[in-house]
């Protein structure tokens, strides 16, 4: 069976450096992998997502992250935090059978000035 | 992309009472799904809902304490039955975003606060 893993429940940075949340994935087939955003009383928002083809996808404000197969990660990068960004992440991956997505269970961003 | 609004946005009830909370989508899907998200936890899929179909319940949730409807292509409704503590979390609707029959990206209603006291 699928499953996503976030092995970092909270990261705390610096306004202006830099930002990689981690996730790794279990998936027996190509998985379809995506990032969503949950700010403080939202709902979810996609970040970006994963299906095939360039290995590094480029999402909304700014961030990007790179499907490495060898490594079953898809880690989430920024190069410059904004205090804008602190929130909820959440990994997911999508699955072919039953169309069922599973979430990692999130890094809480902070961001510090 | 879909626009995605819930009612209502949050709640505060007593145990032993239900709710029912509506999810209305900008356009036609077939498919609705409904998440819990526990206070700091993760999003768990309660159920996915099809017009004109019963809804299809993930393990550890029961159609009787979790009641939905589907009356059309863009609306839904989860009903929380006979409240306890215990259902004190945020209440998620979503819809797929792709046409295909492969997984793509949901877009998210902005989410029912429920507390149960």
């Amino acid at each position: 069976a699928q499953s996503v893993t976030q092995p970092d429940i909270h990261i705390t940075v610096s306004e202006g450096a830099s930002l990689e949340l981690r996730c790794n994935y279990s998936y027996g087939a190509t998985p379809y992998l995506f990032w969503y955003v949950q700010s403080p009383g939202q709902g979810l928002q996609l970040l970006l997502k994963y299906f095939s083809g360039d290995t590094l996808v480029q999402g909304i404000k700014g961030f990007e992250a790179e499907f490495k197969r060898s490594q079953s990660s898809f880690n989430l990068r920024k190069p410059s935090v904004h205090w804008s960004d602190a929130a909820e992440y959440f990994c997911a991956v999508g699955s072919t059978g039953g169309f069922k997505t599973i979430f990692g269970a999130g890094t809480r961003l902070f961001v510090k000035a | 992309s879909a626009v995605i609004s819930q009612k209502p946005s949050r709640d505060i009830c007593q145990r032993g009472t239900s709710l029912t909370i509506q999810c209305q989508v900008d356009s036609q899907v077939t498919m609705m799904f409904w998440y819990r998200q526990q206070p700091g936890q993760s999003l768990t899929l309660i159920a996915t809902a099809n017009q004109g179909s019963e809804a299809t319940y993930e393990s550890g949730f029961v159609i009787d304490k979790f009641p939905i409807s589907r009356p059309n292509l863009t609306f839904s409704t989860l009903t929380v039955s006979n409240m306890s503590p215990e259902d004190s979390s945020i209440y998620l609707c979503s819809v797929e975003g792709g046409a295909s029959n492969l997984p793509s990206e949901q877009y998210f209603g902005p989410g029912t606060r429920l507390t149960v006291t």
